[in-house]
């Protein structure tokens, strides 16, 4: 099993649609990364979390550290939202200033 | 600011020979990583270097990985002799060190390794 696991896996969505891509860890962690890939491109950082809740756009990251868990909406879905989005985290322990542990990614596609 | 650039962006090199990936990250910040994802598998950790030295190369798969990162600037990370398993994508990331960050990391675009 690993550290870090995403859900779902794939989604498909209707353009206008409101998304929600889930992230469970199972470490101790300082800080929480969403990470957006397009085909063929690079990673782009979107949020880092250590608490609480983020927004940017119609972007909104939240982080509950009691329960492991941090979710990644977006409102308003548009077909250019269509990308691998992934969850890593950052350990607090080990003294290593940090390197991440990855999800496996959500792949989603948004059709108009 | 230029962001984190990588080079090649793609190789394609046979079995046994020899690669040099480049990793040139943002002036100035002195965190440097290197992270792997071989096809179907989720990205992993290579290694970490601050400024010159290696923090954390506990991701490296075996001896025929070699990085560097002589005088703290660019990095580059070697495979010799290259092997069919070693083909996938390595991103390059960089942060700066606290006060002046929270160890956010800024990926480069990547390069897509391909061993036949």
């Amino acid at each position: 099993k690993n550290e870090v696991e995403q859900s779902p896996q794939n989604l498909t969505a209707q353009e206008g649609e409101f998304i929600t891509i889930n992230c469970s860890y199972s470490v101790g962690i300082s800080a929480l990364h969403w990470l957006q890939q397009h085909p063929g491109g690079g990673i782009v950082s979107l949020f880092m979390l250590s608490s609480g809740k983020k927004k940017h756009g119609r972007l909104i990251a939240t982080i509950n550290i009691q329960e492991k868990h941090s979710s990644l909406h977006i409102t308003a879905s548009h077909p250019r939202d269509s990308a691998v989005y992934i969850c890593a985290v950052r350990l607090n322990y080990g003294g290593s200033q940090g390197n991440l542990i990855f999800g496996k990614g959500t792949k989603l596609s948004v059709k108009p | 600011e230029a962001g984190v650039t990588q080079f090649p962006s793609h190789s394609v090199i046979e079995k046994g020979q020899t690669v040099t990936l480049r990793c040139d990250p943002i002036s100035g910040h002195d965190n440097l990583y290197w992270y792997r994802r071989v096809m179907g598998k989720e990205i992993k950790f290579l290694l970490h270097f601050v400024k010159e030295s290696k923090q954390d190369e506990s991701g490296m798969p075996n001896n025929r990985f070699l990085a560097e990162r002589t005088g703290g600037t660019y990095s580059t990370l070697k495979v010799q002799p290259a092997e069919l398993e070693d083909s996938g994508v390595y991103f390059c990331a960089s942060s700066q060190v606290p006060p002046l960050s929270s160890y956010e990391q800024y990926f480069g675009p990547g390069t897509r390794l391909t061993v036949t």
